[in-house]
Order: structure tokens, then sequence, then C-alpha cells
């Protein structure tokens, strides 16, 4: 199974900064990645898929990048509806396995 | 609109067997890989089972592989996954997803709610 790597796995962070995400594969997947962003008690939504599309609604704020391995999520200016929990996910061989996570909390 | 209800979820105990559903409306359903994803408290998603669009295909976890089933019924638009032998790991708000393509990338596009189950004596 391919295993997702994020860093950190907790972040405080301002209204108004710039964040940025990482997540790693253990192997190519090349851009078969995606973002989900969830909120507590609530489903995950769909961010960004395949690496750096971002879904409708999805604000521009939002944005991914990187191919192969490496893989980062960037929220240009956080907003406070944006503190929640994001996780990557690989679709390049099920199982389609998931990030650890990484907690987004208000500093 | 596109809509996942699961539903099924209790408590049960150890040992014992429980049949999730997820009822599927506001799009094509036999056009659609469905997925199960699981939460269990406080901790991160695992992927737990897999049926391609017209139920010829079939993937587990590890962890639930020869105790759990993933069926559908394309007539009725409604998945089910079938959990025997349950375990206290297996403990875990359990969400139906679909799955939506880009070209050859495929993600979760929508999500149920979740249901809660909890194997507990």
């Amino acid at each position: 199974d391919i295993q997702m790597t994020q860093s950190p796995s907790s972040l405080s962070a301002s209204v108004g900064d710039r964040v940025t995400i990482t997540c790693r594969a253990s192997q190519t997947i090349s851009s078969y990645l995606n973002w989900y962003q969830q909120k507590p008690g609530k489903a995950p939504k769909l961010l960004i898929y395949a690496a750096s599309n971002l879904k409708g609604g999805v604000p521009s704020r939002f944005s991914g990048s990187g191919s192969g391995t490496d893989f980062t999520l960037t929220i240009s200016s956080l907003q406070p509806e944006d503190f929640a929990t994001y996780y990557c996910q690989q679709s390049y061989s099920t199982p389609y396995t998931f990030g650890q996570g990484t907690k987004l909390e208000i500093k | 609109q596109v809509q996942l209800v699961e539903s099924g979820g209790g408590v049960v105990q150890p040992g014992r067997s429980l049949r999730l559903s997820c009822a599927a409306s506001g799009f094509a359903f036999s056009s659609y890989a469905i997925h199960w994803v699981r939460q269990a408290p406080g901790k991160g998603l695992e992927w737990v089972a897999h049926i391609s669009n017209v139920g010829t295909n079939r993937y587990y976890a590890d962890s639930v592989k020869g105790r759990f089933t993933i069926s559908r019924d394309n007539s009725k638009n409604t998945l089910s996954l079938q959990m025997n032998s349950l375990r206290a790991e297996d403990t875990a708000v359990y969400y139906c997803a679909r799955v939506g393509w880009f070209g050859p990338s495929k993600y979760f596009d929508y999500w149920g709610q979740g249901t809660l189950v909890t194997v507990s004596s």
C-alpha cells in the first residue's frame, strides 16, 4: 500500500496568514493526489483534485501543487471558516490511502 | 442535487453483524463507483471498501477483508456494507463516497453525512 505522510500534524495560524501543508507519498503517484477539508462532526469535502485542480465553488485562496511524491496545499489568506482538518489522499492505486491529517487551529 | 444518505449504524456487540446502507439520489447511480470510508473517534480517515459502477469489481482494506462485503442494487440506487464478526476497532463513523473523475484521476466528490457504528459489549 502507498503511505501518505502529511506535515505538520497540527498548525496554529491567524486570520490573513498564508499557510502551506505538505503531503509526501511513499512512492510516485504522478498527479493522483486529492485534498479534503473536514470540520468537526461533518463529512470531508473535496477541495482539490489531481494535485492542482480546484473543485467548483471552492475559494481561489486554496491552491495545490506538486507531482511525483511531494505535494502542497496552500491557503493564501486564512479566513475564519478555513480552520479545520485537512487530508491528502492518493488515487494512484487501491487502497486510496489518506494522510493522517493536518489540524489547522486559530492562533 | 447529489445526495448520499447512510443508515443502519448503531451499537452492536463484538462478534455480531450489522448492515449499513447508502441511499443515493440526484445522479445516475449506475454510472459511478462508490467507496466506504470510516473514521474512528478522534482519528483520521481510513478507506474501507470500493465497488465499481456495475458491481463487478470489489476491493477491501486488509483490516476488513473476509469480514465485510460491499454490494449495490442499481435498480434501487442503494449501496450496502455487510459487516460480520465485528471488533471494537471497527467502531467508527462510516461514510459512503461517490467517485468522480478527471481523465484518469479519481476523487471522492460527494460524501454522505455518515453513520456511527459502535462495537461494544
